[in-house]
């Protein structure tokens, strides 16, 4: 079983849907959870830092955390095609040199118009 | 804010010669970076943790004579794949121990 696990898609959507990506862990020791985008041929691009439970919310995206449940989520609302990417889950033992991440395999996004 | 730039973008080599990856921390020192591989489809996974005056630190499977990894600097960590093969071909991302940071990736290409 992989420490994380995210679905691939692809997830098509049309332009202004609320957009759902999910991970689920099983280390309950990690403490920090980030969402990033990667763009074809990129670097991973930091969305969102969340270390508690519950939800945190940045302009059009929100992410939540369930420690209980292991499980978390980035909610995208009124997505745009300019949000079709690969979006990864990460999460961490802790800060600093505790901070390497492990990735979700990545859920690949499509906006169409 | 805090840039980590990475250099070249993609290189094509020829198998069995060696390729050299940079990492540079732009505005801030990093006595920690750490080198991460992505396969097609297939998540980041972290290869090594370098460090600024001592040696890097390996993750299993992970051939440390294969990549060479120097932390020259507090600003530079250079990554050198030898006698690379085909097998190597992969994105290979370096970050800093802030979890914002990523360098734009290499993609490496072995013909």
């Amino acid at each position: 079983q992989k420490e994380v696990e995210q679905d691939p898609g692809p997830l098509s959507v049309p332009e202004g849907a609320i957009v759902s990506l999910n991970c689920t862990y099983s280390n309950s020791a990690f403490q920090y959870f980030m969402w990033y985008r990667q763009y074809s041929r990129k670097g991973p691009e930091l969305l969102m830092y969340t270390y508690s439970s519950g939800n945190k919310e940045d302009g059009r995206f929100t992410a939540q955390v369930d420690k209980s449940s292991k499980y978390i989520s980035l909610f995208i609302r009124d997505s745009q095609p300019s949000d079709s990417a690969t979006y990864l889950c990460a999460m961490s033992l802790g800060t600093g040199t505790a901070s390497k991440l492990t990735f979700g395999t990545g859920t690949r996004l499509q906006v169409t118009l | 804010g805090a840039v980590v730039s990475q250099h070249p973008s993609w290189v094509i080599c020829k198998s069995g010669t060696s390729v050299k990856i940079e990492c540079r921390s732009l505005d801030f020192q990093a006595t920690t970076m750490f080198w991460y591989r992505q396969f097609p489809k297939q998540s980041l996974m972290l290869m090594a943790t370098s460090n600024e005056g001592s040696k890097a630190t390996y993750e299993q499977g992970v051939e440390k004579d294969k990549f060479l990894i120097n932390h020259a600097s507090l600003t530079l960590s250079t990554l050198t794949v030898t006698s690379a093969h085909p097998e190597d071909s992969s994105f290979y991302i370096c970050s800093a121990p802030a979890e914002a940071f990523f360098g734009q990736g290499t993609r490496l290409t072995v013909v």
